[in-house]
């Protein structure tokens, strides 16, 4: 395929509202994860996919924030109820099977503004 | 605690000159290391992991255990190589990785 999709790739919302956002892994990849990346700051970890093992979802900043992967494809990032602290650029890769130095491969990122 | 600290915002050199970025970690046990670039409106890219031991775009990473550190160095920069740059740290049994604050490399003409 193209390489790992997301949409949308800018997101303006209103405090307090709800966002959903989208990758599209690369097909084959049975590796999946969510980063953020706030202005200033490196790649924060949030969550990691991985087939049909239990996600790791030990970077998640509270419990506003969900993600959800249908198998071994699309995967959704929810945030309820934004803050603006929650601005960031929201970035999803993918790899093989979890294992020793498999590449990630990363999207373009979602730009999420929080107003 | 893991850790990853690039110590430099902005790296500024003239073309041809020498390229160090720097990068520490902080881990227990046996990390795996990493360099990602991310070039003007391109998407973030694997350039090198330390196992590989491989020279990518003539930049070489060297893991100093004792230093605990994986530095970046290119002999001779060039304009093409401006860029953001990121070290990561894999470790443990989990895949996900662990960047650091990255350091924006201008090689000037």
């Amino acid at each position: 395929g193209a390489g790992v999709s997301q949409s949308p790739s800018n997101k303006v919302t209103e405090k307090g509202k709800d966002v959903e956002l989208r990758c599209d892994p690369i097909s084959g990849h049975t590796a999946l994860y969510w980063y953020r990346q706030r202005l200033g700051q490196g790649l924060e970890f949030l969550i990691y996919f991985q087939g049909n093992s239990a996600p790791d979802k030990s970077g998640l900043p509270s419990d506003r924030f969900s993600a959800e992967r249908t198998g071994e494809s699309v995967s959704t990032l929810t945030i309820q109820r934004t803050q603006q602290e929650d601005s960031a650029v929201y970035l999803c890769a993918s790899s093989l099977t979890s294992g020793r130095s498999y590449e990630q491969y990363f999207g373009p990122g979602t730009r999420l503004t929080v107003t | 605690a893991q850790r990853v600290t690039q110590p430099e915002k902005l790296l500024s050199v003239f073309k041809g000159a020498p390229v160090e970025l720097k990068c520490n970690y902080s881990y227990s046990g046996s990390p795996e290391l990493f360099w990602y670039v991310q070039y003007s409106r391109q998407r973030l890219q694997l350039l090198l992991r330390h196992i590989s031991r491989e020279s990518i775009k003539g930049f070489t990473a060297d893991l100093n255990k004792g230093e605990t550190s994986f530095h970046l160095k290119k002999p001779f920069a060039q304009e093409e190589d401006s860029a953001m740059y990121y070290c990561a740290l894999r470790g443990g049994a989990t895949n996900k990785l662990i960047f650091g604050t990255g350091t924006l490399l201008a090689v000037q003409p």
